[in-house]
């Protein structure tokens, strides 16, 4: 079957501007992750939702910062007022949900360059 | 805080011999750990995974070895093929959390 699925793959904005990246994740799971990585760190997380709802927005950076699930499916990751520091790549991933060691399956990430 | 380390950033070995890729973490309240691989222009893929009540886990090339004393795990390829180059990253979650903690990478090439 399909894998998680980011669009769009790379997305060029200026500093101050509004941007949206989506995730599609694997059909019937139920959990979905964002986390970001920038030049030679490791991802790190920022949400996490299960079913519709953000079970923890511990890692979200700034109020700049919101992503939501509507139809517990398709998520959409927003940046308000973009600064360059927000220049990263942003992963997605998707799990079944039922358990925390559930494998968590990463869409090929965004990649956002703030100017 | 970087609660997981990865203090190699790059390894370069000969194919068929042994890669050991290394890893270390500072919290405690870790309980399960993974390896994932990645290659360029893709999202990491999943490896090997180890809980804290184990202190080995193989899955064919692959073995994860875990020592919950010394806060230390690390991988082992066993032989190391061309298409094993890629970063592979250290991840680490704390018992009944969903959200993994990454270390920063290590390069691993396999020379011909």
């Amino acid at each position: 079957g399909a894998g998680v699925s980011q669009t769009p793959s790379n997305k060029v904005t200026e500093k101050g501007k509004y941007v949206e990246l989506r995730c599609d994740p694997i059909s019937g799971h139920t959990a979905l992750y964002w986390y970001r990585q920038s030049l030679g760190q490791g991802p790190e997380f920022l949400i996490y939702f299960q079913g519709t709802g953000a079970a923890d927005d511990s890692g979200l950076p700034n109020d700049r910062f919101f992503a939501v699930r509507p139809e517990g499916s398709v998520s959409t990751l927003k940046i308000q007022r973009t600064e360059r520091g927000d220049s990263a790549v942003y992963l997605c991933a998707s799990s079944a949900g039922l358990l925390g060691t559930d494998t968590q399956y990463f869409g090929p990430g965004t990649r956002l360059t703030v100017l | 805080d970087q609660q997981v380390k990865q203090n190699s950033p790059s390894l370069s070995v000969q194919e068929g011999r042994i890669s050991i890729l290394n890893c270390d973490y500072t919290n405690s309240m870790f309980d399960y750990f993974l390896w994932y691989k990645k290659y360029p222009a893709e999202g990491p893929t999943f490896l090997i995974s180890i809980s804290s009540i184990k202190d080995k886990n193989e899955d064919g090339r692959f073995t994860v070895f875990l020592n919950k004393s010394a806060k230390h795990l690390s991988l082992h390829i066993v032989p190391s093929q061309p298409g094993d180059s890629a970063v592979y990253f250290c991840a680490a979650s704390e018992l009944n959390d969903y959200k993994l903690s990454f270390g920063a990478g290590t390069t691993v090439t396999v020379r011909a």
